[in-house]
């Protein structure tokens, strides 16, 4: 069975950080890597990141390098995307999904449901 | 970055008319292992990307077989042999073959 299973939606103000998490299977989180995309309202999709807790590895989009953190944990077989110093465009709706690794050579093959950050004074 | 260009970005289409989407990328999206990472996904307003098409030709499971992928180099085309009334929303291509992963910038098929 594959899943991947997001929480729910969050209300942050200018400033704050925001923390969203992603339930995999432990197929996917042992043999996948995980990317992370956003949407903005009414916007195309961006990719923002990669991380795979089986090679222990991250890559992230030079626009979100500085304020964005990938995490796994095995444990939980959870990914975790962090957000800092949240700013009125980083409304959006953050989605993880599979993505590639050494031993799954497929891209964005399924998605989480969806988590909306609103960002509001 | 890899450019990911759609056409057109508007698609009005008559119910059991066939549909085109063409995609070209900047510059060739081929791996090192030797495959071309060329996605096509499907998207209804308030869910999430569903793919259809990877590795620019195969289908999905469970994805109809009037949806078909093709080309190679920087030129790819989606294509719906019929479209049915639940074909309604945005379509993507998207490269995945080196980071960052790009999208085109959306089709949005609707039904005359």
């Amino acid at each position: 069975q594959v899943y991947l299973v997001q929480s729910g939606a969050e209300v942050k103000k200018p400033g704050a950080s925001v923390k969203v998490s992603c339930k995999t299977s432990d197929n996917i989180f042992n043999k996948n890597g995980i990317s992370w995309f956003r949407q903005a309202p009414g916007q195309g999709l961006e990719w923002m990141g990669w991380t795979s807790a089986r090679s222990g590895s991250t890559k992230y989009a030079q626009s979100f390098e500085d304020r964005v953190t990938l995490t796994t944990d095995p444990s939980t077989t959870t990914a975790y995307l962090e957000v800092r110093n949240l700013i009125s465009d980083d409304t959006a709706v953050y989605y993880c999904a599979s993505d590639w690794s050494d031993v799954h050579p497929d891209t964005a093959d399924h998605w989480g449901q969806g988590t909306l950050v609103t960002v509001s004074s | 970055d890899v450019v990911m260009t759609q056409s057109p970005l508007s698609l009005p289409v008559t119910l059991g008319q066939p549909a085109s989407i063409s995609c070209r990328s900047s510059r060739t999206i081929v791996y090192s292992d030797g495959n071309t990472y060329l996605n096509w996904f499907h998207q209804r307003p308030g869910q999430s990307p569903r793919r259809l098409i990877y590795k620019v030709s195969n289908r999905d499971s469970g994805v109809p077989d009037r949806f078909s992928g093709s080309g190679s180099g920087t030129d790819f085309t989606l294509k719906i042999s019929r479209v049915e009334a639940e074909d309604v929303g945005v379509y993507y291509c998207m490269q995945g073959a080196s980071w960052p992963y790009t999208f085109g910038q959306g089709t949005k098929l609707e039904i005359k």
